[in-house]
């Protein structure tokens, strides 16, 4: 069956602008996860959902980062006035259920460069 | 100078022979932990997992051992294929808190054929 995908792939923003990026989970699956990579480091918690409730923010670095999932389903990261150290891979990840024991399966990623 | 972080530990073996990834885990509460591998241009890919009251587990041509005593992990690769060249990360997950996932430093490893 199909994966976790991502769009876009490749996103390229100039500093200040708000892109959006958007994640389309396993289907039937109630948690999503979303991450942050940096260049040669491992990826980095931002946020969780378990169907369309947010029960975890706490790694959202600014509040220019939002996330959402309003139908339980697709979600969307959405990051306004750019910066540079935004630049990183988005990865989205999403398991069957709720148990800590779930499998995550991840997405290809978003790779966003801010110039 | 030199950002930390932008080179990642390396491992070179040569096809065939046997591939040991070590990790050091930081949370004593974690329960659960997992090794990914992510090949370029790739999401972490899942290969074998083990919680925290088992200190091994085989799969296939793949063995994850547990040491909470010294909170390290390592994952043992048999008979290394060329395919297996990638970067290899362990995670964590701590029981009660969100099910989110705590990477550790990556592994790159290269095999030569």
């Amino acid at each position: 069956g199909a994966g976790v995908s991502q769009s876009p792939r490749y996103k390229v923003a100039k500093r200040g602008q708000d892109v959006a990026l958007r994640c389309d989970p396993i289907s039937g699956h109630v948690s999503l996860f979303w991450y942050q990579q940096a260049l040669g480091q491992g990826p980095e918690f931002l946020t969780y959902f378990q169907n369309e409730a947010q029960l975890d923010k706490s790694g959202l670095p600014s509040d220019r980062f939002f996330a959402e999932r309003p139908e339980g389903s697709v979600s969307t990261l959405k990051i306004q006035r750019t910066q540079q150290e935004d630049s990183a891979v988005y990865l989205c990840a999403s398991s069957s259920d709720r148990r800590s024991t779930d499998t995550q399966y991840f997405g290809p990623g978003t790779r966003l460069t801010v110039l | 100078g030199e950002s930390v972080g932008l080179h990642l530990p390396t491992l070179s073996v040569q096809e065939g022979d046997n591939s040991i990834i070590n990790c050091a885990y930081s949370n004593s509460a974690s329960d659960y932990f997992i090794w990914y591998k992510q090949e370029s241009g790739k999401g972490p890919q899942f290969i074998i997992d083990i919680r925290s009251n088992m200190d091994k587990r085989q799969g296939q041509r793949v063995t994850v051992l547990l040491n909470k005593t010294v909170k390290h992990l390592s994952l043992q690769i048999a008979a290394t294929q060329p395919g297996d060249s990638a970067v290899y990360f362990c995670a964590e997950v701590t029981q009660g808190g969100s099910e989110k996932l705590v990477f550790g430093k990556g592994t790159k490893l290269t095999v030569n054929p």
